[in-house]
């Protein structure tokens, strides 16, 4: 497995601020994600963050408003730009391991906002 | 693109009881399906998974089987505890893509003393 570390783990926000959230994880990975989870509600993936280059994005969130950097294996942040209360939610980083039967993916604690 | 089911969406059990829980999954291509704890205030954490060259996998109370033809799979725990009480999250995957898990809606499980 993997020991993946986000900061921060909760914070309040306000409206129309931005937050850049820290993922670490203890060993070097190649694929790195980003999730978000509404209260009460599943995981939506966000983007992978790529090394080396521009996130990918998946439909319905944009570069803008949640800007990705990836500048190593171990390490990645996501910024939440011009938070609004819609933004309130748990923020996860995601990592893919590759094992001897396959791929397993791993979630760290997760960053909790709430916007005010 | 895939989707995933997840019933029943809340599960009430005494304790000692088995709690089942059942994920549908729409993309025959699929072929890892990862199952999720999520306690208050934390990060899912992976329990079990199962690929789709085996039909059943246990670890100790827990065991996960898949019906590859039905495309359905279940995480049965058996003698629950009160510890086991969380939302519980299942996945799919075609491992062979650089894609990320599509996941159920998630089952909320009280595990009652």
């Amino acid at each position: 497995s993997a020991v993946i570390s986000q900061k921060p783990s909760r914070d309040i926000c306000q409206r129309g601020t931005s937050l850049t959230i820290q993922c670490q994880v203890d060993s070097q990975v190649t694929m790195m994600f980003w999730y978000r989870q509404q209260p009460g509600q599943s995981l939506t993936l966000i983007a992978t963050a790529n090394q080396g280059s521009e996130a990918t994005y998946e439909s319905g969130f944009v570069i803008d408003k949640f800007p990705i950097s990836r500048p190593n294996l171990t390490f990645s942040t996501l910024t939440v730009s011009n938070m609004s209360p819609e933004d309130s939610s748990i923020y996860l980083c995601s990592v893919r391991l590759q094992g001897i039967s396959g791929n397993t993916i791993y979630f760290g604690e997760g960053s909790w906002l709430t916007v005010v | 693109g895939e989707n995933v089911e997840q019933h029943p969406s809340t599960l009430s059990v005494q304790e000692g009881d088995s709690a089942v829980i059942k994920c549908t999954y729409s993309d025959s291509a699929s072929n890892y399906f990862p199952w999720y704890k999520q306690e208050l205030g934390k990060g899912p954490q992976l329990i079990i998974d199962i690929r789709s060259n085996v039909g059943e996998k246990k670890d100790q109370r827990i065991a996960v089987t898949l019906n590859k033809t039905a495309k359905h799979f279940s995480l049965h725990i058996t003698e629950t505890q009160p510890e086991d009480s969380a939302v519980y999250f299942c996945a799919s995957a075609f491992s062979g893509s650089a894609r990320q898990l599509t996941f159920g809606s998630g089952t909320q499980l009280t595990v009652l003393p």
